[in-house]
């Protein structure tokens, strides 16, 4: 079964400090997708980054940063010098392949509210 | 480009009531995906459309709920004889087949009393 874990349910920084959410997940998939969504608190999921599962290197996207390690199954985003607008519930997520490889699910962790303060 | 749209936003209902919820795609999208999300916890899978097509039900969509997604356009969400259990925030999204990224819209937010 997939699962994805998301250890820090609570992470409180102050602006302009770096911060690293940690993401880890567990699958029998070869082939699969991760994700990261950021919820604020209107609710909607906003998509941040897809990643497959064949590409291992690290990808950076202005302040967003992602380190996908296949060795240790983790998934892991840093937000460099945080802004308070950054501040909202973060969700990593796993596809999982129906037979036949198509992706079509997504598990997600519980997880990680992030509260940057002034 | 218009976004995934979901009405209404809330619902209050009392127990044993029946209610629908509306999920309109990203045009052109033909993937549609149903989930429930409760307090403090990530999004759970309930069920996925591609096209017209329901493909796969969830273990958590009991004989209560069924979903439709006629002309495989919007798609509505029905739950019957609603429970306390039920309350929670009900997602759609849509994608594409072959590109897996899923898009959501805001949520329907359902309170049973």
């Amino acid at each position: 079964a997939q699962k994805v874990t998301q250890a820090q349910t609570e992470i409180s920084v102050v602006e302009k400090e770096d911060v690293t959410l940690d993401c880890v997940y567990e699958t029998r998939d070869t082939t699969y997708y991760l994700f990261w969504y950021k919820q604020p608190p209107s609710g909607e999921l906003v998509f941040l980054i897809r990643r497959n599962s064949f590409d291992e290197q690290n990808e950076i996207s202005g302040r967003y940063s992602w380190n996908f390690q296949k060795s240790t199954s983790s998934f892991n985003f840093t937000i460099t010098a945080s802004q308070v607008v950054d501040s909202a519930v973060y969700f990593c997520a796993l596809s999982e392949a129906r037979s036949g490889g198509s992706n079509y699910k997504l598990t997600f962790g519980k997880g990680t509210l992030l509260t940057v303060n002034p | 480009d218009t976004g995934v749209s979901q009405n209404p936003r809330h619902k209050i209902t009392k127990r044993g009531q029946n209610v629908t919820f509306r999920c309109d795609p990203i045009s052109e999208h033909n993937r549609l995906y149903w989930y429930r999300q409760t307090l403090g916890q990530g999004p759970e899978f309930l069920t996925y459309f591609q096209n017209e097509a329901q493909l796969e039900k969830s273990r958590l969509l009991s004989d209560r709920f069924s979903a439709e997604r006629p002309k495989g356009s919007f798609s509505t969400l029905e739950i019957q004889r609603t429970e306390q259990g039920d309350s929670a925030m009900y997602l759609c999204a849509s994608g594409i087949t072959g590109t897996d990224t899923q898009y959501f819209g805001p949520g329907t937010r359902l309170t049973v009393l």
